[in-house]
């Protein structure tokens, strides 16, 4: 089955950039997207298919995919992005979805 | 507006079932696909099941095959989730999602709030 690898945690100061990693075998073929969730809520979508922002989500988050990595950016990092994000891919005829990375802005 | 309500969650002791709901509202639901979602206390996401708009596909998570049943209502806007053979593995909030296009397998646009099961002795 298909694995998706993630940095548990990413912390970044306030005001800069941070970017949490996806890794996949050929990740690149693939569609990725990406979900914000925060403590207690459901999960949002934040990216999808590798760098389309849904409406509401701000420029400043952004998405890449290349080879076996894709990447979310969240640029100049605010108090309200500290929350855990999830990337998730299609493979198989299976959604697979990341561990996760717990992003903490200081 | 797009709502997605579930309902169902309980405590159950192991061995048991449960049937979890989710309403759906706000867009036609029998255009897009759905699926089912959980995530244990403290765990990360775990996709369960997907259905397509009209039923006549669907997809399960290894971890779930002959135990869990999706199944879709489109005259009532509503999904499923039959539950059997529960163990206290399966404790988790469950999240219904909308697929964004019925066309392609692709993002979750919409969830709902969850409903908490919880299975124990």
């Amino acid at each position: 089955s298909y694995e998706l690898t993630q940095p548990l945690s990413v912390s970044v100061a306030l005001g800069q950039t941070a970017r949490i990693t996806c890794g996949g075998n050929n990740i690149g073929s693939k569609d990725v997207h990406w979900y914000q969730q925060k403590p207690g809520q459901a999960p949002v979508l934040v990216i999808y298919r590798d760098n389309n922002r849904p409406s509401g989500i701000p420029e400043r988050v952004s998405g890449s995919n290349s080879g076996n990595t894709a990447t979310l950016i969240i640029s100049r990092a605010q108090d309200g992005d500290e929350a855990d994000y999830y990337c998730q891919v299609w493979d198989s005829n299976t959604y697979v979805f990341g561990p996760g990375t717990k992003v903490t802005v200081l | 507006e797009v709502q997605l309500v579930e309902s169902g969650g309980d405590w159950v002791q192991p061995g048991g079932s449960l049937r979890l709901s989710c309403a759906a509202s706000g867009f036609t639901f029998s255009y897009y696909s759905m699926n089912w979602v959980r995530q244990a206390p403290g765990k990360g996401l775990e996709w369960l099941s997907y259905i397509s708009s009209s039923g006549a596909t669907i997809y399960n998570a290894d971890s779930v095959k002959g135990r869990f049943t999706i199944s879709r209502d489109n005259a009532k806007n509503s999904l499923y989730l039959q539950m059997n053979s529960l163990t206290a593995e399966d404790t988790a909030v469950y999240y219904c999602a909308r697929d964004s296009d019925s066309s392609c397998y692709c993002e979750f646009d919409y969830w709902g709030q969850g409903t908490l099961v919880t299975v124990s002795s």
